[in-house]
């Protein structure tokens, strides 16, 4: 099991322009997370999906972020502009369905935007 | 609606302390409980797990009991080492949704 695999690890951009995050879940999972963590204000959940259909978009922080979930083995997270507000670390998390399910991160990638 | 707390960090302590962070929660109906560690530069992890009232969830010497009747999820360990410094974040979910409520976390510094 190649666990929950994102990048890049390590993205540094100038204010304006388009940034993709990827993100590989773990094979035969069937919700996929996307979270930002920050000093401030600590883990936030932008988007889950459900076998590829976005269930809760809510924590999107704006229009300027969006995300897909085009088959079960890929996702993206795109910040067009990007600002330097948005510099975070993404995090992909994958998981069973279920109550007692847990959640599987990636290791995260950390964007810098300057 | 659901809400973890944690006890503020950081927490410092010496290599073989004991250790404890509190944790307690709000939830509708009857959650399952969760603690993650974070190490530098990675994702979280689950450390352990519990599902029901009175279930003690254990891994790597870390121990938590489900108690209901203080809602609480407190994390120990007898004798704390190096490597075990991190982030870790109690967590819950309820019901019939997925979404992981998250504590704070609380940074573990343990010192040789």
């Amino acid at each position: 099991d190649a666990g929950v695999i994102q990048s890049p690890r390590h993205e540094v951009t100038e204010m304006g322009q388009e940034v993709t995050l990827r993100c590989k879940p773990i094979s035969g999972h069937d919700y996929l997370f996307w979270y930002r963590q920050t000093m401030m204000r600590g883990l936030e959940l932008l988007i889950y999906f459900n076998n590829n259909v976005p269930i809760d978009d809510s924590g999107m922080p704006e229009d300027r972020f969006s995300a897909k979930m085009p088959n079960a083995s890929f996702s993206t997270l795109k910040i067009q502009p990007s600002e330097p507000r948005d510099s975070a670390v993404y995090f992909c998390a994958s998981s069973f369905s279920g109550p007692n399910s847990p959640l599987h991160f990636g290791n995260g990638t950390r964007l810098t935007v300057t | 609606g659901n809400s973890v707390t944690q006890m503020e960090g950081p927490v410092t302590l010496s290599e073989e302390a004991f250790l404890t962070i509190n944790c307690t929660y709000t939830a509708t109906g009857y959650p399952s409980l969760f603690w993650y560690v974070q190490y530098p530069g990675e994702g979280l992890q689950l450390l352990l797990k519990a599902t029901k009232a009175d279930d003690k969830g254990s891994n790597k010497g870390f121990e938590a009991t489900y108690r209901k009747e203080t809602t609480s999820f407190h994390l120990e360990k007898g004798s704390v080492q190096v490597s075990d410094s991190a982030v870790y974040f109690c967590a819950l979910k309820s019901g019939g949704y997925q979404k992981v409520t998250f504590g704070t976390g609380t940074k573990l510094q343990v010192i040789p």
